[in-house]
């Protein structure tokens, strides 16, 4: 059953702690990617990896960091420099090339307490 | 200016009607759009692409895309309650750049059909 997971699906966080949430796909994608959404907004790009062990910043990176050491896996780590991390993270990936899509996993509903 | 730019909404529609959803960009060299809907507290999903100039059919939706005025457009035809949900337009560059084939992602328009 091929496609991505995210996990877990629900997160609750006491302030002052790092979370890493979970991303892996066996779609044999090679581009992964983070992003955040906020009630009412649309999606916002945190980090994107092209190839392992390679990544890049998005447009709100401040707060977060990621690693990259297989294809299949994109693990993001919310940490407490993040101020306000209370939102819906999506993890979604794509294969290389001009014409290919983005498909996206279901979804971590962070929640700091 | 925002980099995607959707209608405002919330759109509400009887069924069976034809719903119309805008989307306007911002960045010229722009290759390849899509269409996602999004279910209240579930993700995105990608119901159309389009990459060039024109129509393009699939089912009762079609994506319309003007390169010279910066324009992609999505229309339900036949809209059904099931398709009350959240619009997003997305836009990517293709490779070349810094921009590693990212989307840029409008803020949604949220459409209700009605019975």
């Amino acid at each position: 059953d091929g496609g991505i997971t995210q996990s877990p699906k629900y997160l609750f966080r006491k302030e002052g702690q790092n979370v890493t949430l979970s991303c892996e796909q066996n779609l044999n994608h090679d581009a992964m990617y983070w992003y955040r959404q906020d009630p009412g907004q649309g999606l916002r790009l945190i980090y994107y990896s092209q190839i392992v062990n390679d990544f890049q910043k998005g447009d709100i990176a401040e707060g977060y960091s990621v690693s990259r050491e297989k294809k299949e896996s994109f693990p993001l780590t919310v940490t407490s420099a993040q101020k306000n991390p209370t939102a819906f993270y999506l993890c979604a990936s794509r294969l290389e090339g001009i014409g290919s899509e983005q498909f996206f996993g279901p979804g971590t509903r962070l929640t700091v307490l | 200016q925002k980099e995607v730019e959707q209608n405002s909404g919330p759109l509400s529609v009887p069924e069976g009607a034809i719903a119309s959803l805008n989307c306007t960009y911002s960045d010229r060299v722009s290759q390849s759009f899509f269409w996602y809907r999004q279910y209240s507290g579930k993700s995105p999903e990608l119901i159309m692409s389009i990459y060039s100039n024109g129509d393009k059919e699939d089912g009762r939706f079609t994506a319309q895309l003007n390169k010279a005025s910066q324009y992609v457009s999505l229309l339900i035809r036949d809209s059904q309650p099931s398709d009350s949900a959240t619009y997003l337009c997305a836009v990517r560059r293709n490779a070349g750049g810094t921009s590693y084939g990212k989307l840029t992602f409008g803020q949604g328009t949220i459409l209700t059909v009605h019975p």
